[in-house]
């Protein structure tokens, strides 16, 4: 079945740690997003890649880092330096390079839930 | 700057009935796209309808159609007949063209949402 993949489901971390959250697709999509989505909030843009090996900040990229070695696959770190990771992880891909027609349509994976100790 | 406003935090609604979930945007721009996604208690954000903004009848997909008013600047979601599976989080969306500088791209931003309880 093509879809989005996100490891792990639920991740702890110590405060002063880096960790990385897995984003995989199999839908052959050029696009791929981060989100990042606090209780109670919509979701707000982290960083955003059109096509392998590039990547833009969005709002909030700021104590994040992301890479873009494979079509299939994004990667987010959180850094030590974000001061709030908490929260909820929301990766996305569309089909077209991001942002290439208003019409392009976002897919989802299941998220990843980030709580620091 | 673009802003999406869904003014309901929450609904209720009885199963079998009609629920109306509002969505009020601002954008000076003419080209723009306009998307709802439904969020259950899973996490999972799932794509419901789109409508663009030169689209001049209402875009519809089984129960789910979208309530296009462009001089009012809305887009509401109307879903008929409520099943109890429909009750989650719904969030509207809005896509038009970001500056230059960032490559001009068609990027969405959400609004907070809207929870919606579908009760028996």
């Amino acid at each position: 079945d093509g879809g989005i993949t996100q490891s792990p489901k639920y991740l702890f971390r110590k405060e002063g740690q880096n960790v990385t959250l897995s984003c995989e697709q199999n839908l052959n999509h050029d696009a791929m997003y981060w989100y990042r989505q606090d209780p109670g909030q919509g979701l707000r843009l982290i960083y955003y890649s059109q096509i392998v090996n590039d990547f833009q900040k969005g709002d909030i990229a700021e104590g994040y880092s992301v890479s873009r070695e494979k079509k299939e696959s994004f990667p987010l770190t959180v850094t030590s330096a974000q001061k709030n990771p908490t929260a909820f992880y929301l990766c996305a891909s569309s089909m077209l390079p991001s942002g290439s027609t208003v019409t392009d349509t976002q897919y989802f994976g299941p998220g990843t839930r980030l709580t620091v100790l | 700057a673009q802003k999406i406003t869904q003014t309901q935090p929450g609904m209720f609604v009885q199963e079998k009935e009609a629920v109306t979930l509002d969505c009020t945007y601002d954008t000076s721009d003419q080209s723009y796209g306009l998307f709802w996604y439904k969020q259950p208690s899973s996490g999972e954000m799932i794509f419901l309808i789109y409508q663009g903004s030169y689209d001049e009848q209402n875009a519809t997909e089984g129960r789910y159609s979208l309530n296009f008013q462009k001089a009012r600047k809305s887009a509401n979601l109307v879903i008929s007949a409520s099943q109890l599976g429909d009750s989650a989080m719904y969030f509207c969306a809005m896509s038009l063209r970001g500056p230059q500088a960032s490559g001009g791209s068609y990027i969405p931003t959400f609004g907070r949402g809207t929870s919606l309880i579908v009760h028996p």
